[in-house]
C-alpha cells in the first residue's frame, strides 16, 4: 500500500516555480523518497530521489524536512510541458517495489 | 537514464484470445523487473515481481495462471494475458530496476495498451 499522501490537483502559471507536496509521515529510517511523473498514456518518467538532504538534478529539487514526514518537489520555473500527474513514492526496504499512490495532477496554465 | 521499452504498444484482441506483452532493458541489464496494470483515471497497481531466472512473485489478488510472467534473460521479462476478457482491458507498464547513486530505481517502459473486445 502507498505511504504517502498528496493534494488531487494543483495549477501552476507558466514560468513560475511549482511546489508539489507530499506528506509520508509513517517513513522509516531507510526508506528513500522518490518522484515520478507520468503525462498522459505514457509510462512514468523518474524525477529525483532522495533520503534525508536536499536533493538538485536538471529537472528539479527535492526537499525534505528534517523530521521526513514530508517533502516538496519543486519545479523551479514550470513550462506547459511540465503538466502531468506527479506521484510521490517511498520505497518499502525490504524489497525495491514502488506502490503508487493517487498522486497530484498538475496543470501548467499560460 | 536508462531506457526500456515495451512491445506492442497497442493491441487489440478478441475474447477468450491469449496476448503476449514484452518488456525489454535496452542499455543495462536488469535482473528485477516489474509488471503494473491502469484503469483509466486511476494510479498504477502492481502486480508481480519478475526476477530473471525464477517464478515471478505476484501481489495480492493477482491471478498467476491468468497473468504469466517470464524473465527468461537479464534484458527480457515478458506478460502473458491468458484468455483476456473485456475486464482485462487495461494499460500495462513494465520497469526494470536500475542501480542509481547506489540506490535501486525504476525505469518505465512507455506502456502497452489493451483493449479485449
Amino acid at each position: 500500500d502507498a505511504k504517502t499522501t498528496q493534494p488531487p490537483s494543483m495549477d501552476c502559471a507558466e514560468g513560475r516555480a511549482a511546489n508539489l507536496p507530499c506528506n509520508h509521515s509513517t517513513i522509516s529510517g531507510n526508506e528513500y523518497v522518490y518522484w515520478y511523473r507520468q503525462i498522459h498514456s505514457q509510462g512514468p518518467q523518474y524525477i529525483i530521489h532522495g533520503l534525508k538532504n536536499n536533493e538538485t538534478n536538471e529537472m528539479a529539487s527535492l526537499i525534505i524536512t528534517e523530521d521526513r514526514k514530508s517533502s516538496t518537489l519543486i519545479l523551479p520555473h514550470a513550462t506547459l510541458r511540465d503538466t502531468a500527474v506527479y506521484y510521490c513514492i517511498v520505497r518499502v526496504p525490504t524489497g525495491n517495489q514502488f506502490y503508487f499512490g493517487t498522486g497530484t495532477s498538475l496543470t501548467v496554465i499560460p | 537514464g536508462a531506457v526500456v521499452s515495451q512491445h506492442p504498444s497497442r493491441v487489440i484482441c478478441k475474447s477468450g484470445t491469449s496476448v503476449k506483452i514484452e518488456c525489454r532493458s535496452l542499455d543495462f541489464q536488469a535482473t528485477t523487473m516489474f509488471w503494473y496494470r491502469q484503469f483509466p483515471k486511476q494510479s498504477l497497481m502492481l502486480m508481480a515481481t519478475s526476477n530473471e531466472g525464477s517464478k515471478a512473485t505476484y501481489e495480492q489478488g493477482v491471478e498467476k495462471d491468468k497473468f504469466l510472467i517470464n524473465h527468461a534473460s537479464l534484458t527480457l521479462s515478458t506478460l502473458t494475458v491468458t484468455s483476456a476478457h473485456p475486464e482485462d482491458s487495461s494499460f500495462y507498464i513494465c520497469s526494470a530496476s536500475f542501480p542509481l547513486a547506489r540506490v535501486e530505481t525504476q525505469y518505465f517502459g512507455p506502456g502497452t495498451r489493451l483493449l479485449v473486445l
